[in-house]
């Protein structure tokens, strides 16, 4: 058990529909990151907070958006959602900025999406 | 445009034998590299890591060697065992190294058989 959580394990939704992704960091952790892994491909990066601010960018859709609350917990939102949007989203978090250089990052167990 | 390339999506080896996993990146600013394991239906965990001060690091069974060079890095895992079958990812990191913190490669799924 990493102490990284998300919420739901699963979700079943169709296209058009928005859909919000939690994740819960492990306690004392500052820096939150969301990940995309479609099939048969990598981590993708999307968004990284850090201590509430939005920190780096990736490959993240104009249709979807995060947010770091002052709890520090971190919900992704996905809206108009099609059928290639169907994936693994990982949320994973770190101590410090840049997480990986140095600070481990630490992955939840992932949300599975799946849009029909 | 991958910056992390692992171009074995598969390799399967014997119980008790040597499990090697390649990885090459092209971003010259990556300066720290690290390995990670995933079984299914679980988030990914930190395994080994290596800076770009060094060559080889060395974590029991784990050996990561790092050829700056060639761009190259391998794990090592002697002697395999059946547990270690996993989807293994090398990611890659660096300061100035562009937007993302930490870059994935696609990942290589080890089996070991027994």
């Amino acid at each position: 058990d990493s102490g990284v959580t998300q919420t739901p394990k699963h979700l079943i939704t169709a296209t058009g529909q928005r859909v919000t992704l939690r994740c819960s960091p492990r306690s004392g952790d500052l820096s939150v990151y969301w990940y995309q892994q479609s099939l048969d491909q990598g981590l993708q990066f999307l968004i990284q907070y850090y201590n509430g601010e939005e920190r780096a960018k990736g490959n993240i859709l104009e249709r979807f958006s995060a947010q770091q609350f002052p709890d520090l917990h971190s919900e992704l939102n996905l809206s108009s959602l099609e059928l290639g949007d169907s994936a693994l989203y990982f949320c994973a978090s770190s101590v410090l900025d840049w997480g990986g250089y140095y600070n481990e990052q630490f992955f939840g167990p992932g949300t599975r999406l799946t849009v029909l | 445009d991958q910056q992390v390339k692992q171009n074995s999506p598969s390799l399967s080896v014997q119980e008790g034998r040597i499990s090697i996993l390649n990885c090459d990146y092209t971003n010259s600013m990556f300066d720290y590299f690290l390995w990670y394991k995933k079984y299914p239906a679980e988030g990914p965990t930190f395994l080994i890591s290596i800076s770009s001060i060094k060559d080889k690091n060395e974590d029991g069974r784990f050996t990561v060697f790092l050829n700056k060079s060639a761009k190259h890095l391998s794990l090592h895992i002697v002697p395999s065992q059946p547990g270690d079958s996993a989807v293994y990812f090398c990611a890659a990191s660096g300061r100035n190294s562009g937007n993302t913190p930490l870059v994935f490669g696609k990942g290589t799924r080890l089996s070991v058989i027994a």
